[in-house]
């Protein structure tokens, strides 16, 4: 099956900086989404995006399908932001499952 | 307001004991699926389902039944629940046969002694 891999496992910032969150791939997908799980266990998405770029306010992500690679950008970040973010592919054959990523997971300072 | 909701939200028993986690959804997504989430291993699908009466195992699927009997809701179930079912379980619910974004639920934790 698909292998994906997050980088880095965990990060440490300061309020303020900004970050690049990365998801390898091993194969073409169908599918691809960032979700955030804050502290408190809840997980939300934060992009569908099997390729090109999104943005919503201080976050954006772009998948290069072609380089079985997606960024997550945020920028200018807040103690809100910390939590673990997951990637998360689904093959292009019919009985492929989703996969998860093991997560990287962000410590922002005050 | 589109939500998936789960109960209990968290559940202490004891080896043997029939569980049964229930999840409900009101977008009248097609696509449900049951995951578990443990330290170091990320979330693995358990069961998913392409709509009523269809199921199918995902990654780990033993120990564990479903059943779609309405669209709406995808319960989980644990027949004779062990210490290494101990783990956060989210439902999730998706429009489009899985290949769409997915709504979560708050979670369930689960603790079996």
């Amino acid at each position: 099956g698909i292998q994906v891999e997050q980088s880095p496992p965990d990060l440490i910032l300061q309020e303020g900086a900004n970050s690049t969150l990365r998801c390898n791939f091993s194969d073409s997908v169908n599918n691809l989404q960032w979700f955030h799980q804050n502290p408190w266990g809840q997980l939300i998405n934060l992009f569908y995006i099997p390729s090109g770029t999104k943005q919503n306010g201080r976050l954006s992500a772009t998948t290069v399908a072609t380089e079985r690679y997606s960024l997550l950008y945020i920028s200018s970040s807040q103690t809100t932001d910390s939590g673990v973010y997951f990637c998360a592919v689904v093959g292009m054959n019919r009985d492929d499952k989703i996969i998860f990523g093991k997560g990287t997971r962000l410590h922002i300072l005050p | 307001e589109a939500q998936v909701t789960q109960n209990p939200r968290y559940l202490i028993t004891v080896t043997g004991k029939k569980l049964t986690v229930t999840c409900s959804q009101n977008m009248n997504h097609e696509y449900m699926s049951w995951y578990r989430q443990d330290p170091g291993l990320g979330l693995r699908q358990i069961y998913y389902s392409m709509n009523v009466e269809v199921t199918d195992k995902g990654d780990v699927p033993e120990g564990y039944k479903v059943s779609r009997k309405e669209k709406r809701n995808f319960p989980l179930i644990l027949e004779s629940p062990s210490p290494n079912q101990t783990s956060l379980y989210f439902c999730a619910s998706t429009p489009l046969g899985g290949v769409d974004t997915q709504y979560f639920g708050p979670g369930t934790r689960l603790t079996v002694l």
